[in-house]
């Protein structure tokens, strides 16, 4: 069974900062671009980071580039977000998703797991 | 920066009609134009690729047009479990965007 588990929410300090994972299973990961989403609370979905197959090549959103860190682990086959300087604006569910490489949208998506950040 | 904008931003609609949804990028996409389907409590679906292409296990009641500027997606006879928040997003160019959502509710 095709499976995103994501981990690593919690509460984060103004500042601080928090890394999540993305386990993942039932395809061969190291062959699929991935990306992170986040969807604050009631709001519209965010596109933050993206890495290719082989981690060579990484993508970032303006609102989180120079704080955040995308990076995965194909022998774990995991993925992980690094996120740093965290503000309240970084509140939000964080997805990680498959992207249908070389195309870059998702075809599968993690349940989320909720980052909140406050003091 | 691509900016996406849907309209309407909520859809009242009656189990079986039709609902037809709109995406309008700020510049041409060619046809790298995806929607998605999101649920109350759920992550988000992917439907419709390509700007027409359905993905598997997706419904022939959903399909997609357009390409360059403006896409549409339309739902042919609604389902009660269509109703939910549908978002388009371009993968075109960098970085990715998303438009803010069209809620289909119950009229």
């Amino acid at each position: 069974e095709v499976q995103l588990l994501e981990s690593g929410g919690g509460l984060g300090q103004p500042g601080g900062s928090l890394r999540l994972s993305c386990a993942v299973s039932g395809f061969t990961f190291r062959t699929y671009a991935m990306t992170w989403v986040r969807q604050a609370p009631g709001k519209g979905l965010e596109w933050v980071s993206g890495i290719s197959d082989g981690g060579d090549y990484t993508y970032y959103a303006e609102s989180v580039k120079g704080r955040f860190t995308i990076s995965r682990d194909n022998s774990k086959n995991t993925l992980y977000l690094q996120m740093n300087s965290l503000t309240a604006d970084d509140t939000a569910i964080y997805y990680c998703a498959r992207v249908d490489t070389p195309s870059w949208y998702f075809d599968l998506w993690g349940r989320g797991t909720l980052v909140t950040v406050s003091s | 920066e691509i900016v996406m904008t849907q309209s309407p931003a909520t859809l009242s609609v009656s189990p079986g009609e039709r609902a037809t949804l709109s995406c309008r990028a700020s510049q041409s996409l060619s046809s790298d134009l995806a929607w998605y389907q999101q649920k109350r409590g759920q992550a988000p679906r992917l439907l419709i690729y390509g700007a027409s292409t359905r993905a598997t296990g997706i419904p022939a009641r959903f399909s997609g047009s357009g390409s360059g500027t403006e896409f549409t997606l339309t739902i042919s006879s609604l389902q009660s479990e269509d109703f939910a928040v549908y978002y388009c997003q371009q993968y075109n160019n960098w970085p990715l965007t998303f438009g803010g959502g069209t809620k289909v509710e119950i009229k």
